[in-house]
């Protein structure tokens, strides 16, 4: 069964620490890779994808990925309080590009 | 000018009815897509359209059907409802871009069955 494993937190850090989200996924076919953010009680914002191995930036985001170990993370820098959240790390498995999603990580920044 | 829109936002309902979800992405987006997350916040593909071809996740019970009127529409109808169904539901369309193929979400139907 594909699967994509994320610890389900929660994982506290302090305002203005980095927080770093892991994400495991089993096939290793798989291309594309996404994180999402979803605050409670609202719908799933794409924050940013990689889909090449090494580091991709976009701001106080970084997501990094590595095929052979099949182990994509994110690590937001200077977290901030309104990043708290959960982290849904999504991995394009199936056909129709469809994405699997892990269970989420749930983040706290603590002011 | 909401991306991706659903209707309603709520539905409450019993046991064995029918009802109906509504979709529409005005993103000009050539496949869309039902997820459904539950309470324990797993969020899991039900369905993805393109092009008038459908793929069904094999997990879901075929009282779910997905409807397709045009491109910028995907409807979810579900018959029988079950307690098992009650859940958040929710549409996503997406579109090719910068390498990869990137999903935009609607807000959301939470459905509860009595």
């Amino acid at each position: 069964q594909k699967e994509v494993e994320q610890n389900s937190g929660p994982l506290s850090v302090p305002e203005g620490a980095i927080a770093s989200l892991n994400c495991t996924y089993s096939d290793r076919g798989s291309q594309s890779f996404f994180w999402y953010r979803q605050y409670s009680g609202k719908s799933p914002e794409l924050i940013m994808f990689i889909y090449s191995n090494g580091d991709k930036e976009d701001g106080r985001f970084t997501a990094q990925l590595n095929k052979a170990s099949q182990y994509v993370s994110l690590l937001i820098r200077d977290s901030q309080p309104s990043d708290s959240a959960t982290y849904l790390c999504a991995v394009n498995m199936g056909a129709g590009n469809m994405l699997t999603f892990g269970g989420g990580t749930r983040l706290m920044v603590k002011p | 000018d909401t991306a991706v829109s659903q209707t309603p936002k709520y539905l409450v309902t019993q046991m064995g009815n029918d009802k109906s979800i509504k979709c529409e992405q005005n993103l000009g987006h050539d496949t869309m897509y039902w997820y459904k997350q539950d309470s324990k916040k797993f969020l899991k593909i039900m369905f993805s359209y393109n092009n008038k071809e459908l793929i069904i996740n094999e997990t879901v019970p075929n009282r779910f059907s997905p409807k397709s009127p045009d491109k910028a529409h995907l409807n979810l109808h579900i018959n029988s409802l079950e307690l098992g169904d009650s859940a958040v539901y929710f549409c996503a369309s997406s579109q090719v871009a910068g390498g990869a193929d990137t999903q935009y979400f609607g807000p959301g139907t939470r459905l509860t069955v009595l």
